[in-house]
């Protein structure tokens, strides 16, 4: 039974650019969310998505957008890049009508914007 | 979502059992203390989670005092291997609740040898 897994593991980009990173759920889970994670922080909620929809999101500009695929796989997309950008993205997914399902982490992009 | 407190690190031999605190005390009612843990380089790991009743795993025990507003993680017979950050989190009972998880700067667990 495969985890989360996301890709790609390690990416290195420019200021400006766009990045593109991807999640896939642990079967059986519907919704996926987004975490960013600062060197020495904990993670920070950017959103989560749930039937193909925005649900939640935290504190983070626009230039921070997402998608939902029908087999339930995500998108976080990230536009005009800013060095501050550099972080460990973290994708979590969980069912979301089973109460108190407790979300399940895969391993992380680790983006790195010079 | 209620704040938790924890300390900032934390030294434990291996073999021992490691007790880690946690101060939730203006939680709510229906809010659920959830641990979990991230070992350098990997992402979060779920451990244990609960509402007022103390709650054992195969990874670990949680104890939530009477009034909830603390908890303790006990890890039984701690290893090199649990050496991580331990997170505290309160979630809110309820569907979409979910994906906010609130982390803290969480406490940074040492094993000796």
């Amino acid at each position: 039974d495969a985890g989360v897994t996301q890709s790609p593991t390690h990416l290195i980009k420019t200021r400006g650019q766009q990045v593109t990173l991807r999640c896939s759920p642990k079967s059986g889970h519907d919704t996926v969310s987004w975490y960013q994670q600062a060197l020495g922080q904990g993670p920070q909620f950017i959103f989560q998505y749930y039937e193909e929809e925005e649900r939640q999101r935290g504190n983070f500009p626009d230039r921070f957008s997402g998608h939902q695929f029908p087999n339930y796989s995500s998108e976080l997309n990230v536009n005009a890049l800013l060095l501050g950008d550099s972080a460990l993205y973290l994708c979590a997914s969980s069912f979301l009508r089973e109460e108190n399902q407790p979300q399940h982490f895969g391993d992380g992009t680790r983006l790195s914007i010079l | 979502d209620a704040k938790t407190t924890q300390p900032t690190s934390m030294d434990c031999a291996e073999g021992r059992a490691a007790n880690l605190p946690c101060n939730h005390s203006t939680i709510s009612g229906n809010e659920y203390v959830y641990w979990y843990r991230q070992i350098h380089s990997q992402g979060p790991q779920y451990i244990i989670h609960g509402l007022k009743n103390n709650e054992t795993n195969e990874m670990a025990s949680l104890i939530i005092t009477e009034d909830r507003k603390s908890s303790t993680l006990i890890l039984p017979h701690a290893t090199l291997r649990d050496t991580a950050v331990y997170y505290c989190i309160v979630i809110p009972a309820g569907g979409t609740s979910y994906g906010k998880l609130t982390f803290g700067q969480g406490t940074i667990l040492t094993v000796h040898p």
